[in-house]
């Protein structure tokens, strides 16, 4: 079970906007910085969102991220098929002293 | 262009030790700021966080992990070895290192992240 906890799945039409959320504990959210990761299928994770709400050079501006509190969340507005991939948030727990990662969301585009 | 790329054996037998190598390019883990991670992937399931060693040496294990995990670094051979003993079939996962960034100002991420490789523990 994931210290990080996200919805197994999400899903929109193409065009729509999609939001996921990740929630954690004051250890982790609460008081370090959130990042998010892009998994293709058959690919290694890429960043895609780090400090919050920062985005890496080449990422486009329709995917953002938010942070309040003990949680986060990852915005995709214009949704594409290129879109469809799995999610991690992670973040560092200054309990456990290590990274943490979510159980990872499965987007869909219908 | 930074790249990583993870080498190591494709099958183990149960209770053997796990050694896989992560080779780099395109930095130096001598540089302020700076770590190496591993990261495992068993299939279909969720990323989950191993080790961390940082450019001064320091390192970081998962709780759950730690007794079984040993990670060091070779600066010149721009190379990090994660060591796993007494292997089990749940141990069964694609293997990944990334590039540790640690910022006071904007904190710390993974990136970029090695193709990984798979290892199958059987007998």
């Amino acid at each position: 079970q994931s210290v990080l906890t996200q919805p197994p799945s999400a899903s929109g039409p193409p065009g729509q906007r999609v939001t996921i959320s990740c929630s954690g504990s004051s250890s982790n959210i609460g008081s370090n910085t959130v990042n998010w990761y892009q998994q293709l299928p058959g690919t290694a994770p890429k960043l895609l969102i780090y400090s919050n709400d920062q985005r890496p050079s080449g990422v486009p501006d329709r995917i953002s991220g938010s942070k309040s509190g003990t949680s986060a969340s990852l915005a995709i507005s214009g949704l594409q098929s290129e879109d469809e991939a799995d999610y991690y948030c992670a973040a560092w727990d200054d309990s456990l002293n290590g990274a943490v990662f979510g159980g990872g969301t499965k987007l869909t585009v219908l | 262009q930074i790249t990583l790329k993870e080498s190591g054996p494709t099958l183990v037998k149960p209770t053997q030790t796990l050694t896989l190598t992560c080779t780099f390019s395109g930095f130096s883990l001598s540089t302020s700021g700076v770590g190496v991670g591993w990261i495992r992937q068993p299939p279909g399931k969720a990323l989950e966080w191993l080790a961390l060693i940082y450019w001064d040496d320091d390192k970081r294990y998962s709780p759950s992990l730690k007794s079984r995990l040993t990670i060091i670094k070779d600066t010149s051979k721009n190379q990090v070895v994660l060591t796993m003993t007494n292997v089990d079939p749940m141990d069964t996962a694609t293997y990944y290192c990334a590039r540790y960034h640690t910022n006071s100002w904007y904190g710390d991420w993974f990136d970029p992240w090695g193709q990984g490789t798979l290892v199958a523990v059987s007998s």
